[in-house]
């Protein structure tokens, strides 16, 4: 049974490029997380994907975009790259029980370099 | 809004000491609490979890009680080994929430 897949698995880009980040859920979720976790801090929420539409969203600009596809995988893309968007982002997939959140399962998370 | 606070680390013990890590929250209603572990170069796991006041989660050896009164969440182990190396981070989810909302993680590192 496959986990929570996330590809790439490093990316660096320079400020003002775009990027997307893809994930692929847990076999039988149906609900996909995106985190930003900066270096030494824990995991902070980017929104949430359930059937094809943003259900919740955290303090982040509309420069972060996401989209979810009828097969549950979803893309993250940030637009006018800042050197502050530099940091580990997860995907975490789930059913769509809650709230409150059950059990959310992560990805290794793709890495993403700024210079 | 809701938040964790965590004790802060970086922890090193022995192997076969005693774990506490601190963990206390701060949310309307009442969350459930969970500890997540990332080992070196990994992603998240669940650790363990607790749905109400008492709830007491354990896993591997871990354990951490869901106290109301004291809005805490303590994870203890009673005997470390090197594996259980890694950082550790306590979160809740709002009863009104979709999201996990995370401390800023400890960092435990077990000596042989």
């Amino acid at each position: 049974d496959a986990g929570v897949t996330q590809s790439p698995t490093h990316l660096i880009k320079t400020r003002g490029q775009q990027v997307t980040l893809r994930c692929s859920p847990k076999s039988g979720h149906d609900t996909v997380s995106w985190y930003q976790q900066a270096l030494g801090q824990g995991p902070q929420f980017i929104f949430q994907y359930y059937e094809e539409e943003e259900r919740q969203r955290g303090n982040f600009p509309d420069r972060f975009s996401g989209h979810q596809f009828p097969n549950y995988s979803s893309e993250l893309n940030v637009n006018a790259l800042l050197l502050g968007d530099s940091a580990l982002y997860l995907c975490a997939s789930s059913l769509a029980a809650g709230p409150p959140v059950d059990t959310q399962y992560f990805g290794p998370g793709t890495r993403l370099t700024v210079l | 809004g809701n938040s964790v606070t965590q004790m802060e680390g970086p922890v090193t013990l022995s192997e076969e000491a005693f774990l506490t890590i601190n963990c206390t929250y701060t949310a309307t209603g009442y969350p459930s609490l969970f500890w997540y572990v990332q080992y070196p170069g990994e992603g998240l796991q669940l650790l363990l979890k607790a749905t109400k006041a008492d709830d007491k989660g354990s896993n591997k050896g871990f354990e951490a009680t869901y106290r109301k009164e004291t809005t805490s969440f303590h994870l203890e182990k009673g005997s470390v080994q090197v594996s259980d190396s890694a950082v550790y981070f306590c979160a809740l989810s709002d009863q009104n929430d979709y999201k996990l909302s995370f401390g800023a993680g400890t960092t435990v590192t077990v000596r042989a």
